[in-house]
């Protein structure tokens, strides 16, 4: 079974300081994506970035980036210059393999990532 | 565009009543998840369909649960006789091929009296 383990229940950073949430999760694929999501307190789940197993770069996305160890198995979300409205339950989630027809998403426990002003 | 509709966005229901709550994915979207999130939990899996197919329920509890997605019309997660741990929110997820980004729903949030 696919496992996800995000060991940071809570993160807190100051406002525009950059903080790095992780994650490493648990897989024998080869070829596999990986998200990273985020809730707000409105509780609406939405994508924040998304990684391809096989692409050397990592994902970037405006302030957002992601450090890829395939090796290790870690995929970190890195926040840059912190925003208030970063301030969410951040899950990262892995969806099986990219080819096996079916990306039911294991999601971790979440991170509750707080913005001090 | 409209993203994935959900509805309703809350519902109460008294233990023994029946819940159903409907998804509408996003325009040309033919999969659809639904997962389940338990307060200050994450969201757990609980099916996955495409039209008129159920692809996986794995993650469905075996009794009073069930799911379609008919050809016409949004996918429907049914719960018969709740009892108050069905009180959830409870997402849906849409893509327009298996291997695509999955985008969610507001969610329905279900309380059972």
């Amino acid at each position: 079974a696919q496992t996800v383990t995000q060991s940071q229940p809570e993160m807190s950073v100051q406002e525009a300081e950059t903080v790095t949430l992780s994650c490493t999760y648990d897989t024998s694929e080869s070829d596999y994506y990986l998200f990273w999501y985020k809730q707000p307190p409105s509780r609406q789940m939405i994508l924040v970035i998304r990684q391809e197993a096989y692409k050397q770069q990592n994902a970037t996305e405006n302030r957002f980036s992601v450090n890829f160890q395939k090796a290790a198995k870690s995929f970190s979300l890195k926040i840059s210059d912190s925003q208030l409205g970063d301030a969410a339950m951040y899950f990262c989630a892995y969806p099986g393999s990219a080819n096996f027809g079916n990306e039911k998403l294991t999601f971790g426990t979440g991170t509750r990532l707080t913005i001090i002003p | 565009n409209a993203g994935v509709m959900q509805n309703p966005r809350h519902l109460v229901r008294r233990r023994g009543q029946e819940a159903r709550l409907r998804c509408s994915p996003m325009k040309g979207h033919s999969h659809v998840y639904w997962y389940r999130q338990l307060p200050e939990e994450g969201l757990k899996f609980m099916v996955y369909l495409q039209k008129e197919n159920i692809i996986d329920e794995s993650g469905m509890p075996k009794e009073r649960f069930s799911a379609e997605f008919p050809k016409e019309g949004p996918s429907i997660l049914r719960i018969q006789q709740v009892v108050r741990g069905d009180s959830a929110a409870y997402f849906c997820a849409s893509t327009g091929t298996a291997q695509e980004t999955q985008y969610f729903g507001p969610g329905t949030r279900l309380l059972v009296l």
